[in-house]
């Protein structure tokens, strides 16, 4: 079974930094490219940052310059370090396995149970 | 706001069929294939469908999704309480070099 397991989330103060982990199980994850998505409170889904398996990362432009993914195949984990956090970056990150459609591009079809960023003074 | 357009809420009552749409443009859905999420209150979304109109592993066909032009359709018959939940569609944006979800849409049974 495929277990995704998030953790790091916490309270942090604007213009701080945080960095999340992602424990993948029950598959071969070096095989895979691995996304973050995030959530605030009653909203809906962002895409934060993919890395695929030869650590090519990709982010939106909302993120992009403050955070960066990265990956350890040996010990089966997915990173974020996010830098320079502001109010709106407060939601639940999502750890998230892809896979490729007919196209080429990324559906989500595992995720983790989140873990939750405050950002506030 | 979102890059798709989906409705906020749709309801119907136990046994029926609802419909979700999701509108984008030429950038998104036009030329990418689209996936489905459902989102039961307080958990992680789950995978639906992917390409359009594949149903992933364990999804009953009760669950059917389907593409025309700018714009992706999920629907969803047989209707249960269990099937209270959010609804996402997600695709690739060629002009913002993203993954883009839409809003989201609350199914309410009634």
């Amino acid at each position: 079974e495929v277990q995704l397991v998030e953790s790091g989330g916490g309270l942090v103060q604007p213009g701080g930094s945080l960095r999340l982990s992602c424990a993948g199980s029950g598959f071969t994850f070096r095989s895979y490219d691995m996304h973050w998505v995030r959530q605030a409170t009653g909203k809906g889904l962002e895409w934060v940052s993919g890395i695929g398996t030869a650590g090519d990362a990709d982010y939106p432009g909302s993120v992009k310059g403050r955070f960066t993914i990265s990956r350890d195949n040996a010990k089966n984990s997915l990173y974020l370090q996010m830098n320079s956090l502001r109010a709106g970056d407060t939601a639940v990150y999502y750890c998230v396995r892809a896979l490729f459609d007919y196209g080429g591009n990324y559906y989500f079809d595992s995720w983790g149970q989140g873990t939750l960023v405050t950002v506030s003074s | 706001q979102s890059v798709l357009t989906q409705p906020p809420s749709v309801s119907a009552a136990p046994g029926q069929k609802v419909t979700i749409s999701c509108s984008g443009s030429s950038s998104n859905i036009g030329n990418n294939y689209v996936s489905w999420y459902q989102q039961l209150p307080g958990t992680a979304p789950k995978l639906l469908i992917y390409a359009n109109t594949k149903r992933a592993s364990g999804i009953p066909d009760r669950f059917s999704g389907s593409r025309s032009g700018t714009s992706a359709t999920l629907g969803i018959t047989g209707l249960q309480t269990g099937d209270e939940a959010d609804y996402y569609c997600e695709t690739w944006d060629r002009g913002l070099s993203a993954v883009v979800f839409g809003g989201g849409t609350k199914v309410t049974v009634l």
